[in-house]
């Protein structure tokens, strides 16, 4: 059984400020590490596919890392947004063709 | 372009009735998954399909669950005599091919099995 971890469970942070989770992974038979972004009573929404260890991906104020050596990934949220409120889900897959083992998610809230 | 659709998106059963759910995947998309997320736990995997082919059921129940993806057609997940603790979101995901590469699985919204 693959283990996937995220932490925090769950963020509140205030309009502006800036933020970061992470994800934890085996380092072992790695092969890609997914992110998806997940709004209530929608489908989640595709944000990275990290490959390579030392990735660095980013769209608009979003970005992720990757250290696929010690087996974690962070993702950055720069100035937080009420709309940026989700649960943000990691995903490990451990070879081409293999399916996707999730984390738990981090749960967002961002106050006005 | 359609994303991918599923439906039912809410169902009711009585125990011991059968749920089925349809999970048409993107146009152009020929493997689709199947996840399931029971009350405060995450997505597990439950199976793998392509055209007419499972490649990997090694998260699917032994018993009661089947899935299929004929060639014509939604993808149909299949859950014989529910029982209560079958109630949970089964959510679908299709890509154009296998995932390698940098491409990822794109997700339906869901549908909300409830058992009563």
């Amino acid at each position: 059984i693959l283990n996937v971890e995220q932490s925090p469970q769950s963020l509140h942070v205030q309009e502006g400020d800036s933020t970061n989770f992470t994800c934890s992974f085996p380092s072992s038979n790695f092969y890609a590490l997914h992110w998806y972004r997940w709004e209530t009573a929608k489908s989640p929404e595709a944000l990275f596919v990290m490959t390579l260890n030392g990735d660095e991906k980013k769209k608009g104020r979003i970005s992720a890392t990757l250290n696929t050596k010690e087996g974690y990934s962070y993702l950055y949220i720069k100035g937080s947004q009420p709309e940026d409120s989700a649960t943000y889900l990691c995903a490990f897959q451990g070879g081409a063709g293999n399916m996707l083992t999730f984390g738990g998610g981090t749960r967002l809230m961002v106050k006005p | 372009n359609a994303g991918v659709m599923q439906n039912p998106r809410h169902l009711v059963r009585r125990r011991g009735q059968e749920a089925r759910l349809r999970c048409s995947p993107m146009k152009g998309h020929s493997h689709v998954y199947w996840y399931r997320q029971l009350p405060e736990e995450g997505l597990k995997f439950m199976v793998y399909l392509q055209k007419e082919n499972i490649i990997d059921e090694s998260g699917m129940p032994k018993e009661r669950f089947s899935a299929e993806f004929p060639k014509e057609g939604p993808s149909i997940l299949r859950i014989q005599q529910v029982v209560r603790g079958d109630s949970a979101a089964y959510f679908c995901a299709s890509s154009p091919r296998q995932v390698s590469s940098g491409n990822t699985i794109y997700f339906g919204e869901g549908s909300w099995l409830t058992v009563v």
